[in-house]
């Protein structure tokens, strides 16, 4: 079974970028669709967005703009970046596997904070 | 965007059935998840394809989908089922809905 670890800042500065890796062990990065979800405190999920295989990537319209996520087999890693920052991006972020159909399995989270 | 509507909060006494649903437009034409967060931990899995259990989750959890509206059912509740549920459907986009808080009183 897939297992997933989040790692990176866990504060970042207002208008700076946030950047997360996401390390897979335990099974190929390749054919799977990789996902970034956030929870920020007290609400419910939201998904970020997936890249699938270095070939492609699918984001959530509304943070389009600022979101990039990208595939680093030789790392058997992916990351996310999400730039320009406010405190709305205060959340939990997770890693997770896109079936698709569903996110099974999912990493234990990153808890990051946007501050000035 | 797409939005999947589910109650706050369901109350249950233990050893008895609980229902959490989850409405959205046209959901019956989508594949709708249902997640179990308990505090501090992250989402698992516990129902996936409308109506399907990975392997691991306790057959007490059943999935259904009827119309625009979606249902976990978990039958003979135990307080170990105590969390918050969230549904989750695939549209253009994944949306999740806004969760349920499951209390084993």
């Amino acid at each position: 079974q897939v297992q997933l670890q989040e790692s990176g800042p866990g504060l970042v500065k207002t208008s700076e970028t946030l950047s997360l890796t996401c390390t897979v062990s335990f099974g190929s990065i390749s054919g799977y669709y990789w996902s970034w979800i956030r929870q920020p405190p007290g609400k419910t999920l939201e998904w970020i967005g997936y890249v699938y295989d270095s070939r492609g990537t699918n984001y959530n319209p509304s943070l389009k703009s600022r979101v990039s996520i990208s595939l680093d087999k030789s790392k058997s890693q992916f990351s996310l970046k999400l730039t320009s920052v406010t405190a709305a991006d205060t959340a939990v972020y997770y890693c997770a596997v896109w079936r698709p159909g569903c996110f099974d399995p999912w990493g234990q989270g990153a808890p990051v904070t946007v501050s000035s | 965007s797409y939005e999947l509507t589910q109650p706050p909060s369901v109350s249950v006494s233990p050893g008895q059935t609980a229902r959490i649903t989850c409405s959205g437009e046209n959901l019956g034409n989508k594949y709708v998840s249902w997640y179990r967060q308990k505090p501090g931990q992250a989402p698992v899995l516990v129902v996936y394809e409308d109506t399907k259990r990975p392997s691991g989750v306790p057959e007490r959890f059943s999935g259904s989908i009827s119309g625009s509206e979606a249902t976990l059912t978990i039958s003979g509740t135990q307080a170990v089922d105590e969390g918050d549920y969230y549904c989750q459907a695939w549209d253009s986009d994944l949306t999740f809905g806004g969760g349920t808080k499951l209390t084993v009183l």
